[in-house]
Formats: C-alpha cells, sequence, structure tokens
C-alpha cells in the first residue's frame, strides 16, 4: 500500500526567505505526482503536476522535483509572501488507469510579514 | 461550468439521518472523483467515476456509503444512518479523461480539480 509523508508538518517562516518542503512515498512505482495548496475552509488548487518521467516542474516562484527511484518530491517557494501562507499537499497516482491520488498529510505553512 | 461545484457547502444532521451531498463537475470531464478529508486523517480517497461507471469503490469506508453518477455529469455521495465519525470535509474533484492524447484550454488531463467540498457535522 502507497504512504505518502510530508515533512514538516508545519513550518514558519519570515517573508522573503526561500524555502523547501518535502514528500516521500513508498511505492516508486507511480505515474504523475501532484502538489496541491489548500487554503482555510476552500478546495485544493493544482500547482504542479510532475509526470514519473519528468525530473521537475516550474512555475513562477514555484519548482517541485522528482526522484522516483529514492521516492522523493520536493517543493521549492522562492522569495516567500505572506500570501503562501496555506497548507501544502503532495499527492501521487500509482497509474493511469484511473486510479486515485494518495495523499500526504501536508505541510501547513506561515509566512510572516 | 467554471469549476467543480458541490453542493451544500455545509450540511449538520443528527446521528442516524441518511445524508445527500452533490458534486457538479467541469463540464467535459468524464473522471469523477470523491475524497474524504477528516481531522487527523488527511485526505483519503473514497469512490472514482469514469463516466456513470465506478471502477473503483475501494475507499467506501462501509455500505452506508453510496454514490451514483448520472448523464456523465452529477454525481450524488449518500451516506445512510449517519455516524458521528463520518464528520469530515467531503471534497469532489474531475479530470479529463484519461486516455487520449492533448489538452484543452490549457487543462492538462491529468490533473485533478477539486470543488471547494461539503462540512458534514454528525451530532
Amino acid at each position: 500500500k502507497q504512504e505518502v509523508t510530508q515533512i514538516p508538518a508545519a513550518l514558519s517562516v519570515p517573508e522573503g526567505e526561500n524555502l523547501v518542503l518535502n514528500c516521500s512515498f513508498t511505492d516508486s512505482a507511480i505515474y504523475n505526482l501532484q502538489w496541491f495548496r489548500q487554503d482555510p475552509g476552500k478546495g485544493l488548487t493544482s500547482l504542479l503536476l510532475i509526470q514519473s518521467s519528468q525530473r521537475e516542474q516550474t512555475s513562477g516562484r514555484l519548482n517541485a522535483s522528482l526522484d522516483k527511484s529514492s521516492g522523493r518530491s520536493t517543493l521549492y517557494i522562492a522569495a516567500s509572501q505572506p500570501g503562501d501562507s496555506a497548507t501544502y499537499l503532495c499527492a501521487v497516482r500509482k497509474n493511469n488507469a484511473g486510479n486515485m491520488l494518495t495523499f500526504g498529510g501536508g505541510t501547513r505553512l506561515m509566512v510572516k510579514p | 461550468g467554471a469549476g467543480v461545484s458541490q453542493s451544500p457547502s455545509n450540511k449538520v444532521t443528527e446521528k442516524g439521518k441518511d445524508v445527500e451531498l452533490r458534486c457538479d463537475p467541469i463540464s467535459g470531464h468524464t473522471a469523477l472523483y470523491w475524497y474524504r478529508q477528516s481531522l487527523g486523517q488527511g485526505l483519503e480517497f473514497l469512490i472514482y467515476f469514469q463516466g456513470n461507471s465506478a471502477p473503483d469503490k475501494s475507499g467506501l469506508p462501509s455500505d452506508r456509503f453510496s454514490a451514483e453518477r448520472t448523464g456523465g455529469s452529477v454525481s450524488t455521495l449518500t451516506i445512510q444512518r449517519t455516524q458521528q465519525e463520518d464528520s469530515a470535509v467531503y471534497l469532489c474533484a474531475s479530470s479529463l479523461p484519461l486516455t487520449g492524447g492533448g489538452a484543452e484550454g490549457g487543462r492538462a488531463k491529468n490533473i485533478q480539480y477539486f470543488g471547494a467540498g461539503t462540512r458534514l457535522s454528525v451530532l
């Protein structure tokens, strides 16, 4: 059974810092990995999706990397802003037959002005 | 529609009552997913639809939970004889067909788009 772990569970940083969120998964036979953002009381917003054949994806100040063989992904946030405060979730999909996403527990990020 | 729509946004019910939660996916999205987010449990998968059929029901926690989808669009998640442990946020997501090439309007086919959820409280 796939297990996804996110470290740290919570993180508080001052504005402007660069930071890294970590995600690890136990079964490397994944189809893709997705990073989401969740604001309090809201649904999930997809940030980046990395296919299993890719090593990284970038969107603005966000960069996600994937090392499938070691079962790890990182989300790098550059020049953090208070608006980045949210819970960040990573999720893996096992195959392309429509199987569900398996989620990590999330990292709750607070960026202080 | 512009996004995945779920209703109601909040539902308070008494233990033992039945509840129905509704999900209206993005137009053209044939894949639909239900997830549950509980305190201390994280986000867990419940059921997946491709069109009107549900090839993966492996996440439904008990036979009190059922879901259907009609017309390849709206889906309803029904919880019978609700229990306090059913209290959670129920999230619905949709995606483009998982086979076939190309993207549509910038929406990559593998990405799941989530609704805001229904917060269910069982007293």
